[in-house]
């Protein structure tokens, strides 16, 4: 157990449609990333936050934003849905935002219909 | 653009006997390279990591080897043990404000009894 708790582990929504997935970090870390995995692919970089402030930004779509809570917890918050959305969204977190060591979540499953 | 390259998608090793994960990069300003570690229905679990002014480090059965003129990093695990079976992430730190992983697409490694 990491202890980073992603909520769902699994999603089914149709095209056009509005999502949220949330994330709480492991206890102590500040820093808050989502990640993309898409079928045989590796892990697409979409957003970083640290204590509540966006710190970089990866290839994330437009359709698709974030935010980091004061009690540190994350959402990612994906709308107008389509079909090649579907993919694995994982949340990581660290102490610090140097990013040498992420503690990953167990990712939710998003399935486009 | 790969950044980040595992050519092998897949390994199979014989229990005792080493594995060795390869994993290219393409982009000399990274600083600091990671391995990650993934079971099926879990996130990413962190292994081992390497500081660019550094070419080897090791931890028990894990050693990570880098070679910055061939911009290439391996991972060594001896003995492979048949728990070891799972997908290998090599992952790389940028070395500007934005601090992101780039990930390699996974070398899914076997290890058979």
């Amino acid at each position: 157990d990491s202890g980073v708790t992603q909520t769902p582990k699994h999603l089914i929504t149709a095209t056009g449609q509005r999502v949220t997935l949330r994330c709480s970090p492991r206890s102590g870390d500040l820093s808050v990333y989502w990640y993309q995995q898409s079928l045989d692919q590796g892990l697409q970089f979409l957003i970083q936050y640290y204590n509540g402030e966006e710190r970089a930004k990866g290839n994330i779509l437009e359709r698709f934003s974030a935010q980091q809570f004061p009690d540190l917890h994350s959402e990612l918050n994906l709308s107008s849905l389509e079909l090649g959305d579907s993919a694995l969204y994982f949340c990581a977190s660290s102490r610090l935002p140097e990013n040498t060591e992420a503690f990953f979540g167990q990712g939710t499953r998003l399935t486009v219909v | 653009d790969q950044q980040v390259k595992q050519n092998s998608p897949s390994l199979s090793v014989q229990e005792g006997r080493i594995s060795i994960l390869n994993c290219d990069y393409t982009n000399s300003m990274f600083d600091y390279f990671l391995w990650y570690k993934k079971y099926p229905a879990e996130g990413p679990t962190f292994l081992i990591s390497i500081s660019s002014i550094k070419d080897k480090n090791e931890d028990g059965r894990f050693t990570v080897f880098l070679n910055k003129s061939a911009k290439h990093l391996s991972l060594h695990i001896v003995p492979s043990q048949p728990g070891d079976s799972a997908v290998y992430f090599c992952a790389a730190r940028g070395s500007g404000s934005a601090r992101q992983l780039t990930f390699g697409s996974g070398t899914q490694l076997t290890v058979l009894p």
